[in-house]
């Protein structure tokens, strides 16, 4: 399994601004996931990231308003940019062991 | 087009009354399928992955089964604390990478 530390849990932002989730796995993974949780719906996946590699983005999602780091096997970013509030979601980091995808507890943002 | 539907959207149940979740994908040849559960205000909570037909896992009150087309999620005599949303997923082997395809979830809500 997995340990998935994800920061910050909850934020409040204003439109036009710009929030940076960090996402830290207790031990080296090749990829990393990025979903978004839109209310009362399930997970849609917004990109993969592989270390050292451009990140691979879903349909309707580009690289421009969810820019995305990953620095090293154990951590990545997911910028959500220029928010508007129908970027309010809760957004998940992912790892893939063993087959299986482990999730963190997310991060829940509002726009304002 | 990998697809995943779940029925019911809501289920409420008495404690003690068993029942079962379904789960119906379209896959172009399935890698794995995936029960989590998810708690309000938390990421989503591994459960079980089946393979192939014809296979089932147990976990306390919960058992999953599979078809070609469809898996169930049985859950027997439940308690108030299996309350919470059921994701199904599936991945297929028609991606370069581990993408999985999430359904939308069945609330379930157990009462006392």
């Amino acid at each position: 399994s997995a340990v998935i530390s994800q920061k910050p849990s909850r934020d409040i932002c204003q439109r036009g601004t710009s929030l940076t989730i960090q996402c830290q796995v207790d031990s080296q993974v090749t990829m990393m996931f990025w979903y978004r949780q839109q209310p009362g719906q399930s997970l849609t996946l917004i990109a993969t990231a592989n270390q050292g590699s451009e990140a691979t983005y879903e349909s309707g999602f580009v690289i421009d308003k969810f820019p995305i780091s990953r620095p090293n096997l154990t951590f990545s970013t997911l910028t959500v940019s220029n928010m508007s509030p129908e970027d309010s979601s809760i957004y998940l980091c992912s790892v893939e062991v063993g087959g299986i995808q482990y999730f963190g507890a997310g991060t829940r943002l509002s726009v304002l | 087009e990998d697809q995943v539907t779940q029925s019911p959207e809501a289920l409420r149940l008495q404690e003690g009354e068993s029942s079962s979740l379904n789960c119906s994908y379209t896959v172009s040849g399935l890698r794995g399928l995936f029960w989590y559960r998810q708690d309000p205000g938390k990421g989503p909570e591994f459960l079980f992955t089946l393979y192939s037909a014809g296979e089932e896992k147990e976990k306390e009150r919960l058992k999953a089964t599979l078809t070609k087309k469809e898996s169930f999620l049985h859950i027997t005599a439940p308690k108030p604390e299996d309350s919470a949303t059921y994701l199904c997923a599936v991945q297929g082997s028609k991606t370069s990478y581990d993408k999985v395809i999430f359904g939308p979830g069945t609330s379930l809500s157990v009462i006392p």
